[in-house]
């Protein structure tokens, strides 16, 4: 069984720029969570994917985008970076709604905003 | 929304010492889980844990979800235990995780 995996593990961008993340979902798994952790915090949520639909969404601002693919691997965007947009960004997989299923995380994507 | 919330913030402690972590949320809910999340930022899961006990190895939970708490116990800890522990909560319709702050544990040798 093949864990989540995040793509790169580290980016350095500077401000203004647009970004691409990455994330294969654990085999079997059908929805995609995104969250930011900023240093010394707990993750925030950004935004899940559950059947390539948009299913909920958290309190970040519409330049964070998503897409979830047929094979439930999904894509975080994020326009215009901000020097407040660095942080570790995680992806969690979990079949079904993480309402009464467990989430599973990737290893994470640090981003540097210059 | 929930709150959650984690004592203690820090704990340090002698390698073979006992520790109990707690979690306090302020509404049901009906997912809990335990995460440690090792230096490199990855979080591992521990326990899902959204009510009763569980026990792996050195590590047990007990989730009491009618007064709305968590406690991660930790017996004869190791250096490798070092890190920060999250418990999180299932937040609403749409099933996201909320994380309290962390406890923060430095096992020394």
């Amino acid at each position: 069984e093949t864990g989540v995996t995040q793509s790169p593990t580290h980016l350095i961008k500077t401000r203004g720029q647009q970004v691409t993340l990455r994330c294969s979902s654990q085999s079997g798994h059908n929805t995609v969570s995104w969250y930011q952790q900023a240093l010394g915090q707990g993750p925030q949520f950004i935004f899940q994917y559950y059947r390539e639909e948009e299913n909920g969404r958290g309190n970040f601002p519409p330049r964070f985008s998503g897409l979830q693919f047929p094979n439930y691997s999904s894509e975080l965007n994020v326009n215009a970076l901000e020097l407040d947009d660095s942080a570790l960004y995680l992806c969690a997989s979990s079949y079904g709604l993480a309402t009464y299923n467990e989430q599973f995380f990737g290893p994470g994507t640090r981003l540097t905003v210059l | 929304g929930i709150q959650v919330e984690q004592s203690p913030p820090d704990l340090i402690l002698q390698e073979g010492a006992n520790s109990t972590l707690r979690c306090n949320f302020s509404d049901s809910v009906n997912n809990l889980q335990w995460f440690h999340q090792n230096p490199w930022g990855q979080l591992i899961n521990l326990f899902y844990i959204p009510s009763g006990t569980k026990q792996n190895g050195r590590l047990s939970a007990t989730t009491v979800a009618t007064e709305r708490y968590s406690l991660l116990y930790i017996s004869s800890s190791q250096t490798t235990d070092s890190g920060v522990y999250f418990c999180a909560v299932e937040g609403g319709s749409q099933g996201n995780l909320i994380f309290g702050k962390g406890t923060k544990l430095s096992v020394k040798p």
